[in-house]
This record gives C-alpha cells, structure tokens and sequence, in this order.
C-alpha cells in the first residue's frame, strides 16, 4: 500500500493564480482531510469528507474548495491564491474511529 | 466546543533524563491519539488510546490515558536525541460522530547532548 499520497511536493504561485492540490488514498478510508500548517504553528483544518460526494468545512476553509467524487481522491482547490495561503498542506484519511494516516505534504509558497 | 491543550509548549531535555508532557482536553471522549512530527516531515502515529486506563509503550515512550481526568500523559524514558521532535496529542470529537479530530498544538521536544 502506497497509504496517503500528494502531489505535488512543492510549488510556488504567484498571487492571483489558482492550483489543485491533489491527495489520493488506497486504503479504502471514508474519511479525508486537508489541513495546513504554518512554521512552527500547529495543524488547522481546511475541509474533511466522511464519504464519496459529502464535504463539509472545518476551521480556515475560505479561499479553499475540495470536492470527492471517489473514495480514492480527495483534491483542494485554491482560487485567487493569496501570500497567507502559504503554508505546508497535509492531506489524510483514516476510518472511524481509528487514527489518520498523513501524507507527505505540499509546501507552497505564494508570492 | 472540544478544546485540546498541551503542556508544555516547549521541552528542552538532557539526554538521560525523564520528563512528561500533558494533554487535556475538555469534553467526553473515548479515545485519544499521539502523534510525532520531525522536523520539514508528516505527522505519523505513535499510540492509540482506547479506554480509561489504556497504557501503550514503545521504546522510551509510554502513553497514558485517565478519561475520568480528561488526561493523557506521554512519558519520556532517559531521553535520547533521536526522540527531538513535535508531539502531538488529538481527540475525537465528543458526541460520538467521531468525525473529526481536534489537536493540541504540539509539543516541541529537543533533547541535548
């Protein structure tokens, strides 16, 4: 199992510009989430999902979208990309009541 | 509203050493988590809780669960360097949907020669 994946690893964008963040788990977990991470802050969530077309927002969700059409995936949208959406991006899943499994993360930086 | 704290923040140790860091957190939960971050790296898990009384151990680490107290501990054993990292402990939401989890913000471990 390759577990939870994300691409890319590191990216820079210039403000104005929009990019997908993409996360994909073969664990088969109905549960998904994004959250980001600042230098030396702790974890802020984004959006989770609980299952295939069903999302909902967590604590920073503006600026983001995401949506899930498979289990599989799980993709975040940033639109109109700001210099305080730069940050360290962790996508992960896991099933109820069970831990999460993280990804490797996506570094942006948005100039 | 579940609220998870840590203590302390920050943890500066000997090598050979022992010390604790605290979790607390506010409402009924059934279990808890530990996790471990080194530096530019992910998250990855160390220890699930299940049950009032739960103690986990691997290596120099031991962790604890009182649900009573609301309180999870996680024991450092003669610290050694390999252990510098950020600890994080998280809890299931209360009210059972046991959707999301909510973090503490971390505990920045650093143990010196």
């Amino acid at each position: 199992n390759a577990g939870v994946t994300q691409t890319p690893k590191f990216r820079i964008l210039k403000i104005g510009q929009s990019m997908t963040l993409q996360c994909t788990q073969d664990m088969n977990h109905n549960y998904m989430y994004w959250y980001r991470q600042d230098p030396g802050m702790g974890l802020k969530l984004i959006y989770y999902s609980v299952g295939a077309g069903i999302t909902d927002k967590g604590e920073v969700p503006n600026g983001y979208n995401v949506s899930r059409s498979t289990t599989e995936d799980f993709p975040l949208r940033l639109e109109l990309a700001a210099p305080s959406q730069t940050s360290v991006y962790f996508c992960a899943s896991r099933k109820a009541k069970e831990t999460q499994y993280f990804g490797p993360g996506t570094r942006l930086l948005v100039l | 509203e579940l609220k998870v704290e840590q203590n302390p923040l920050f943890l500066s140790m000997q090598e050979g050493k022992n010390y604790t860091i605290y979790c607390n957190y506010s409402t009924t939960s059934d279990r808890l988590y530990w996790y471990r971050q080194d530096p530019g790296k992910s998250l990855e898990s160390l220890f699930v809780l299940l049950s009032n009384g739960a103690v986990k151990q691997e290596g120099r680490l031991m962790a604890s669960l009182d649900t009573k107290a609301r309180l999870s501990t996680l024991h450092i054993t003669a610290a050694v360097h390999d252990l510098s990292a950020t600890y994080f402990c998280a809890v299931g939401d209360s009210g059972g949907s046991n959707y999301k989890l909510t973090f503490g913000k971390g505990t920045l471990l650093t143990v010196n020669p």
